[in-house]
Order: structure tokens, then sequence, then C-alpha cells
């Protein structure tokens, strides 16, 4: 099992640009979520989706959609990237209480 | 809804010392409590989780944490710190209600003095 794999691992971006973060998980879990971690403010919640077909809006949801076509994959959308989306960006999944994290991607938008 | 403080961003001990990470939560419900441990460039590993059985919770690498009701805490402790525990650990909450999203304390930082 390779567990929970992001992609890509590096971005750097330039104000404005668009972009697509890919996460996918192959435990069969039903629910993924994404983070961002900024220093000092441990990880808040961007999106999470509890099933295919479904998501909802966590803490910090402005400026990012996601969508959640097939269970395994959860895909965050930046439309217009603006420099305070500069973060490194985690993908979770669960099936009840324990989550999974992915290994990060590291996005710059300069 | 839930939160979660933990007490101290930074943490330093001597190699061979005891390790005390503290966290008191907030939750309208009975919650599920982790700690998550983070070295350096990585994701995040779950130390321990306690999700209503025994109060006492033994982790991984030797940590182990203590669910107090009374006093809203959740503190991580080691016996006896180890150069490799250097890492950022995060105290989590979450609804113990059902699958809803995790809350995550602001990290605390710990240093290991060879």
């Amino acid at each position: 099992n390779a567990g929970v794999t992001q992609t890509p691992k590096f971005r750097v971006l330039k104000t404005g640009q668009s972009m697509t973060l890919l996460c996918a998980q192959d435990m069969n879990h039903e629910y993924m979520y994404w983070y961002r971690q900024d220093p000092g403010m441990g990880l808040r919640l961007i999106h999470y989706s509890v099933g295919e077909g479904t998501t909802a809006k966590g803490e910090v949801p402005d400026g990012y959609n996601v969508s959640r076509l097939k269970k395994q994959n959860f895909l965050l959308g930046l439309e217009s990237a603006a420099p305070s989306q500069t973060s490194v960006y985690f993908c979770a999944s669960s099936k009840r209480y324990e989550q999974y994290f992915g290994p990060g991607t590291r996005l710059t938008v300069t | 809804a839930q939160s979660v403080t933990q007490l101290d961003s930074h943490v330093s001990v001597s190699e061979g010392t005891p390790v005390l990470l503290r966290c008191n939560y907030s939750s309208s419900y009975s919650p599920s409590l982790f700690w998550y441990v983070q070295h350096p460039n990585k994701g995040l590993q779950l130390l321990l989780k306690y999700t209503s059985a025994a109060t006492l919770v033994k982790g991984i690498n030797g940590f182990e944490a203590e669910f107090k009701k009374s006093e809203t805490s959740f503190h991580l402790t080691k016996p006896s710190a180890h150069m490799s525990d250097a890492a950022e650990y995060f105290c989590v909450v979450s609804d113990g209600q059902g699958n809803t999203p995790l809350v995550f304390g602001k990290g605390t930082r710990l240093s290991v003095i060879a």
C-alpha cells in the first residue's frame, strides 16, 4: 500500500496563475481532507469530503475549490493564486477517527 | 465546537530527562484526542490516540498521555528524551460524535540537548 500520496511535491506559481493539487489514497477510506500548514499556526482545514461526490468547507476555504469525483482522489484547486496561499499543503484520509497524512506539497506564490 | 491549546510553543530538554508537552482541550461532546509528531520536512505521524477507552494511553517510541476530563487536559509525556525525539508535536481534538474533521493545536517544538 502506498497510503496517501500527493502530487506535486513542490511548485512555484506566479500571482494569478491556477493549479491543481492531487491527493490519492489506496486504503478505501471514505473521508478525505485538505489542510494547510503555516509557521506557528498548526494545520488548518481547508475543505473536506465525507464520500465520493461530496465536499464541505473547513476553517479556511476562501480561494480554494475541491472535487471528489472518485473515492480514491481528492483534488484541491487554486483558481487565482495569491502570495497568501504560500504554504505547505497536506492531504489526509480516514476511515473513522485516525487520519493518515500524505507527505505534503510545498507551494510558493510569488 | 472543539478547540485545543498547546501551552508551550517550545520546550527544550536534555537527553535522558523527562519530556512533558502540555495540552488543554475544549469539546462539546466526549472528544477523541490525538498527538501527532512531525519531524523536519516530513509529514505527520500518529503517536497515540484516546477514543473513550483507557484514560492512560500508550503510544509509539515510549510516549504516553493521560486523559483528564476534570482538567480538560491531555498532556504528552516520555520518561527519557532521546535526540531523535526532536520534532514538532501537535495535540489534536475531534468531536467524538462522528467523523468530524480534526482541530489542531498550534504545535510545540521539542528540542533535545545532548
